[in-house]
């Protein structure tokens, strides 16, 4: 069984400071890792994809990836308001033949 | 370009009826994904089709079906409705050819079971 695991929260973090959301996976196979966004009531949106071991960054968002300790991570710096939603966490094999795996997400809260 | 379109958004069942939900890829995507999302256990998988034909299938009963059709376009359908099927379920395409399996959610189909 493959499973993705998130911390569900609330993490709560004050405007401007950094966020930093966790994920760890089961499967040592895994390629591919994604972080969506979901606003209560609204669909997920995808803010950052990950394939390699080290960082991505992409904009406010930066993306850590570590293979070896099946652990990836995404760090949101100059949190803002507009920042409050849930993160889910998401995993998958290279090629698209399989469906990710999605942990049940954590939420965050940026306090003005 | 357009997003993931699927309709209707919000609909009221009543339980034993069956639904029937549709789903727009994104154009030139070929891949069509369900999940079904609940306050208690999440984004869970219902089945993928590509090209027509069901690829992976999660975990849950034969009430729950789907197709694909050959402009891509998908349904899923729930017969003799129950309770426990309220929830959000969300179609999500993919192009395995141009973006690897990073899927892209439309806005989802809000069911309620009374």
């Amino acid at each position: 069984q493959k499973e993705v695991e998130q911390n569900s929260g609330p993490l709560s973090v004050p405007e401007g400071a950094i966020a930093s959301l966790n994920c760890t996976y089961s499967d040592r196979g895994s390629q591919s890792f994604f972080w969506y966004r979901q606003y209560s009531g609204k669909s997920p949106e995808l803010i950052m994809s990950i394939y390699s071991n080290g960082d991505k960054e992409d904009g406010r968002f930066t993306a850590q990836l570590n293979k070896a300790s099946q652990y990836v991570s995404l760090l949101i710096r100059d949190s803002q308001p507009s920042d409050s939603a849930t993160y889910l966490c998401a995993v998958g094999a290279w090629g698209g033949n399989t469906p990710l795996v999605f942990g049940k997400g954590t939420r965050l809260s940026v306090i003005a | 370009k357009a997003g993931v379109t699927q309709t209707p958004r919000y609909l009221i069942k009543t339980r034993g009826q069956q639904v029937t939900l549709s789903c727009s890829p994104i154009s030139g995507h070929r891949s069509v994904s369900w999940y079904q999302q609940t306050p208690g256990q999440g984004l869970q998988f219902l089945f993928e089709y590509f090209s027509e034909t069901q690829r992976n299938k999660g975990n849950f009963p034969g009430r729950f079906s789907g197709r694909q059709f050959s402009n891509s376009r998908s349904e899923m359908n729930v017969s003799t409705l129950e309770l426990g099927d309220s929830a959000l379920y969300l179609c999500a395409s993919s192009s395995p050819g141009i973006s690897g399996n990073t899927i892209y959610f439309g806005e989802g189909s809000w069911l309620t079971v009374v």
